[in-house]
């Protein structure tokens, strides 16, 4: 069966710092990933997705990257976090068209505070 | 901004009563819609789904209902318990246009906070 792992589950940073979250599916091959951001008392919003090794669409500018250096692995990057950087943040995956899973599968998310 | 909302941002609603949350989506591109359920702390977990090609589907205790003619959705859940508290996304589904048609793209409500009163 399909798994998807997030971590970490929590993280406190100082502004300024650099972050680094990852995300790996297992049981299953060439997935669609996605990375969403939620914040406190809202809907989820859509940062990055990826359809393949190195490609990366970015949905809206801020100030994160994502970058797939594997199949299975999602990496949700900062180099100078900001204050309005805190929030939950959601790794996902799917499949294409052809798969036969049409939603999204979540992670358990990690919760960034920037303090 | 989401082109998918909820008219409702809370319910509360007592135990063994049927529970109803609403859903109001913008595009009608969208080919398939998903309910998800967010227990606090913890990542959005698949519900029930349904195409756009359908207009009621149900699984165990939930019914989710398709209005394309007022593009509607809600979810109903019966005798609602103690472990349904939690926010409920309704979201809708569009192919990303330079993806070749193998990826989507969800779009996600604000949410409705479901509290069930024992």
């Amino acid at each position: 069966s399909q798994t998807i792992h997030q971590w970490p589950a929590t993280l406190v940073q100082p502004v300024g710092s650099p972050l680094s979250l990852e995300c790996t599916v297992e049981g299953t091959s060439n997935p669609n990933l996605y990375w969403y951001r939620q914040a406190a008392g809202r809907g989820l919003q859509l940062l990055f997705y990826s359809v393949g090794i190195g490609q990366i669409s970015s949905e809206v500018p801020q100030n994160l990257s994502a970058s797939r250096p594997q199949d299975r692995q999602f990496i949700l990057s900062s180099k100078k976090l900001l204050l309005s950087d805190s929030g939950f943040y959601l790794c996902a995956w799917n499949q294409g068209v052809s798969g036969v899973s049409y939603g999204y599968t979540f992670g358990s998310g990690t919760r960034l505070t920037v303090v | 901004g989401e082109s998918v909302g909820l008219h409702l941002p809370t319910l509360s609603v007592q135990e063994g009563d049927n529970s109803i949350i609403n859903c109001a989506y913008s595009n009608s591109a969208s080919d398939y819609f998903i309910w998800y359920k967010q227990e606090s702390g913890k990542g959005p977990q698949f519900i029930i789904d349904i195409r756009s090609n359908m207009d009621k589907r149900q699984g165990q205790r939930v019914t989710v209902l398709l209005n394309k003619t007022v593009k509607h959705l809600s979810l109903q859940i019966a005798a609602t318990q103690p472990g349904d508290s939690a926010v409920y996304f309704c979201a809708e589904r569009r192919i990303i246009a330079d993806s070749g048609g193998s990826n989507y793209k969800l779009t996600f409500g604000k949410g409705t906070l479901l509290t069930v009163n024992p």
